[in-house]
């Protein structure tokens, strides 16, 4: 089955700086990458995500980037504000069209704290 | 719209109890997911549902944990008998058919004595 490691288990920034957290899957038919957000005690929230056909996605200080010969994808937040100090998970999945139900295996997570 | 509802929040029982817990997914969504939580952890997949038929559990403790979702709708999770390893976040997650966007309830934390 799919296996996703993910690096660093914890991360600390200054206000302003960037963050990013980089994930790898073991599964070369995995082709649907998401990015939750954990706020301590809260559901996970999807803050981004990245389909197996595109390199790069942004969303205003959020970007991912997938590089599917090497399997891995990045996290990357610009900018970054208290507000962004959470636990943040990458997970992988074979996607609907291709048989796997979507089922999505996570990553062990990543603690940002933006310090001010 | 009104978000994947759990109940309870929170729920503190001794080995060797049996506990429910239940998920009312986002109406009009097909599939069904329960998560474990374990703290530190990732969460990690227990079963799936697509309607009423399970998709996937391979990775569901049966001899101890039982999942149903009768009509399509609801779900509940059992753990009969409970074990201390089973102290976890039990989430459930929800998705429209063909849809990749997993929707996360606040989940029940469960502890075991």
């Amino acid at each position: 089955g799919e296996n996703v490691e993910q690096h660093p288990s914890t991360l600390s920034v200054q206000e302003g700086d960037s963050a990013v957290i980089k994930c790898t899957y073991s599964d070369s038919a995995s082709n649907y990458f998401p990015w939750y957000k954990q706020e301590l005690g809260k559901r996970p929230q999807l803050i981004i995500d990245i389909r197996s056909n595109v390199g790069e996605k942004k969303d205003q200080r959020i970007a991912v980037t997938l590089n599917k010969t090497a399997k891995h994808f990045s996290l990357h937040i610009t900018e970054t504000q208290p507000e962004d100090s959470a636990v943040y998970f990458c997970a992988a999945s074979r996607g609907i069209l291709t048989g796997g139900g979507n089922k999505l295996t996570f990553g062990t997570g990543t603690q940002l704290k933006v310090e001010l | 719209e009104a978000g994947v509802a759990q109940s309870p929040r929170y729920k503190i029982i001794e080995k060797r109890q049996s506990v429910a817990f239940w998920c009312n997914p986002i109406s009009g969504h097909a599939t069904l997911y329960w998560y474990q939580q374990i703290l530190g952890q990732g969460p990690k997949l227990l079963i799936q549902f697509q309607n009423n038929g399970v998709v996937d559990d391979s990775q569901l403790p049966k001899d101890r944990f039982s999942a149903e979702r009768l009509k399509g709708v609801d779900s509940t999770l059992k753990i009969q008998p409970a074990k201390l390893e089973d102290s976890a976040v039990y989430l459930c997650a929800s998705s429209p058919y063909g849809g990749h966007e997993q929707f996360f309830g606040p989940g029940t934390r469960l502890t075991v004595l």
